[in-house]
């Protein structure tokens, strides 16, 4: 029983390089969810989507783009990557939006922009 | 949008004492109060979790309380164990938010043995 895995673990870019943070879950969760998290300033939702074909934005999304291809896939993209985008970034998934429905996160991609 | 504050942001305890975090919410109309523990290289896992019509809810060693009217809730820890060091995140869901959820900065809880 996998849950949710992300691939890489650590990836070192440098500016204006891009790159694609893979997420993939096998719980048929419908929801799925992309933080990232930096020192002492908690989990932000950077992009979420509710179904495949659907995505939305979240509290931080400038500078990322998703998709929803299938139930199981919700890759990340960064198009020209920044220094203010190093980061955790981790990947979750739930089975109802928030509320009373526990998100089961992936162990995350440590990622530095030099 | 929902704020949530968290306190402290370390903890060092003796191994057998009790450890409490606690949190601030902004948003009157949050109704979810989950509480994640995050080792090491991993991702967070939900520890325990309460609802709005709840004023307290135990698991083993681990308990976590809510005070609407003061829109703050805590975790406790007793008989704490090195195991339990890891960072834990209180989080808020608000239906105003679309029931998102909202999480406060982290608290690095050390447990000396």
């Amino acid at each position: 029983n996998a849950g949710v895995t992300q691939t890489p673990k650590f990836r070192i870019l440098k500016i204006g390089q891009s790159m694609t943070l893979q997420c993939a879950q096998d719980m048929n969760h419908n929801y799925m969810y992309w933080y990232r998290q930096d020192p002492g300033m908690g989990l932000k939702l950077i992009y979420y989507s509710v179904g495949a074909g659907i995505t939305d934005k979240g509290e931080v999304p400038n500078g990322y783009n998703v998709s929803r291809s299938t139930t199981e896939d919700f890759p990340l993209r960064l198009e020209l990557a920044a220094p203010s985008q190093t980061s955790v970034y981790f990947c979750a998934s739930s089975k109802i939006r928030g509320a009373f429905s526990p998100l089961h996160f992936g162990n995350g991609t440590r990622l530095t922009v030099t | 949008g929902e704020n949530v504050e968290q306190h402290p942001s370390t903890l060092s305890v003796q191994e057998g004492d009790s450890a409490v975090i606690k949190c601030t919410y902004s948003d009157s109309a949050s109704n979810y109060f989950p509480w994640y523990k995050q080792e090491l290289g991993k991702g967070p896992q939900l520890i325990i979790d309460i609802r709005s019509n709840v004023g307290e809810k135990k698991d083993q060693r681990i308990a976590v309380t809510l005070n609407k009217t003061a829109k703050h809730f805590s975790l406790h820890i007793t008989e704490t164990q090195p195991e339990d060091s890891a960072v834990y995140f209180c989080a808020a869901s608000s239906h105003n938010a679309g029931n998102m959820l909202t999480f406060g900065g982290g608290t690095r809880l050390m447990v000396k043995p």
